[in-house]
């Protein structure tokens, strides 16, 4: 049973716009959330990350926001850029547990 | 800087055989993990590690086992190796508990006929 879910295997986002990936988890116990970023023939590399007492957190170009009622997390990109071009896993962590969890993935297509 | 070292990068077995997917990191982390990425499956945890001489199961251990000796060296072994393995291993390391993200290694692909 998946407790970290992405629902959207793909994204498609023209350059300049928003970019919004979506993820999920089904664990009240899990109190920190990462995303990560993966490019073909390489290994994930992290991106950003939010504590559970915090709604959002903002780097540069990146935004996460945390829902904890709604157990939703999503990350915004603006502006988009086509090295945006990857795809994104979120991971969940927990006060109670040693296990780092990811979700399914999305894929972001960032296009001219 | 060298982070957290895979090997091999490149791995064909034949259904049956053994063999160990080697990983060392140099950043001096407890915790070390290693997943399996499978197209609409994401990256599965399969067994994690938060200091030498203590391993425990993710959430797909079956069919691999670990050991971690010293705290730079997480080495993963197929026992018998099934097509079902077919995958990309990835090998990650991290500072502590919480709070701190993870290190992955470039990952090795593994395909078992």
């Amino acid at each position: 049973d998946q407790q970290v879910k992405q629902n959207s295997p793909s994204l498609s986002v023209q350059e300049g716009r928003i970019s919004i990936l979506n993820c999920d988890y089904t664990n009240s116990m899990f109190d920190y959330f990462l995303w990560y970023k993966k490019y073909p023939a390489e290994g994930p590399t992290f991106l950003i990350s939010i504590s559970s007492i915090k709604d959002k957190n903002e780097d540069g170009r990146f935004t996460v926001f945390l829902n904890k009622s709604a157990k939703h997390l999503s990350l915004h990109i603006v502006p988009s850029q086509p090295g945006d071009s990857a795809v994104y896993f979120c991971a969940a962590a927990g006060y109670n547990t040693d296990k780092l969890i990811f979700g399914t993935g999305t894929r972001l297509q960032v296009f001219p | 800087n060298a982070g957290v070292t895979q090997t091999p990068k490149f791995q064909v077995l034949k259904t049956g055989q053994s063999m160990t997917l080697q990983c060392a990191q140099d950043m001096n982390h407890e915790y070390m993990s290693w997943y399996r990425q499978d197209p609409g499956m994401g990256l599965r945890l399969i067994h994690y590690s938060v200091g030498a001489g203590i391993t425990d199961q993710g959430e797909v251990p079956n069919g691999y086992n670990v050991s971690r000796s010293t705290t730079e060296d997480f080495p993963l072994r197929l026992l018998s190796a099934a097509p079902s393995q077919t995958s990309v291993y990835f090998c990650a390391s991290r500072e502590g508990h919480l709070n701190t993200e993870a290190f992955f290694g470039q990952g090795t692909r593994l395909t078992v006929v």
